[in-house]
């Protein structure tokens, strides 16, 4: 079965950077687009990012362009997004999803960027 | 960018009730809408594809048309599983945007 499972996220000051991982398994992950998509604690749902299935193109959210770099390893079925110049604004519960046949999202990692 | 404004916000509701929830895009998406359901710390689900397909595996309670700006999610005989929050997604052009959410209540 599709399984999606986030990690990396944790507790960082302003200003830092963290790396978060989406480790990918029952599918073909290479041949699909991948998505990041972000829910601030009590708050909606924001899409964040989104990178091809064979890492070539990518696009952002506004509030994330030049900050926030989203990749891929087809050869270990992982997405990525390294966040540089992390803001309070970017706490949230990180979500990967699949643009694969279905519906398949991770169960999120929690980043809190806080001094 | 394109702006989804979902309405209502929140919403009180029994168990048997038929309810709607909209959502209206700042430009036509054409049918490159989904709505989702969550409940508290769980990842989103989704109910609808393409505006008005029923994903697989969702009951046909659940329902969604509309095309270009204007779409509503129906759930025709809301049941106790049911309350939680609901939002729509434009995937027509990047940056995709969600609406604001809608959290549907016990009455």
């Amino acid at each position: 079965q599709v399984q999606l499972v986030e990690s990396g996220g944790g507790v960082v000051q302003p200003g830092r950077s963290l790396r978060l991982s989406c480790a990918a398994s029952g599918f073909t992950f290479s041949s699909f687009g991948m998505h990041w998509v972000r829910q601030a604690p009590g708050k909606g749902l924001e899409w964040v990012a989104v990178i091809s299935y064979d890492g070539t193109t990518k696009y952002y959210e506004d509030s994330v362009k030049g900050r926030f770099t989203i990749s891929r390893d087809n050869s270990k079925n992982t997405l990525y997004l390294q966040m540089n110049s992390l803001r309070p604004e970017d706490t949230a519960v990180y979500y990967c999803t699949s643009e694969a046949d279905g519906d398949y999202w991770g169960q999120g990692t929690l980043v809190t960027v806080s001094s | 960018d394109i702006q989804m404004t979902q309405s209502p916000s929140s919403l009180s509701a029994s168990v048997g009730d038929r309810v709607t929830i909209t959502c209206r895009a700042s430009q036509g998406v054409r049918n490159d809408l989904g709505w989702y359901q969550q409940k508290p710390g769980k990842a989103p689900k989704r109910l609808i594809y393409g505006a008005s397909s029923l994903q697989s595996g969702v009951p046909s309670r659940f329902s969604g048309s509309g095309s270009g700006t204007e779409f509503t999610l129906t759930i025709s005989s809301l049941q106790p599983e049911d309350f939680a929050t609901y939002y729509c997604l434009q995937h027509s052009s990047y940056p995709y945007t969600f609406g604001q959410g809608t959290k549907l209540e016990i009455k």
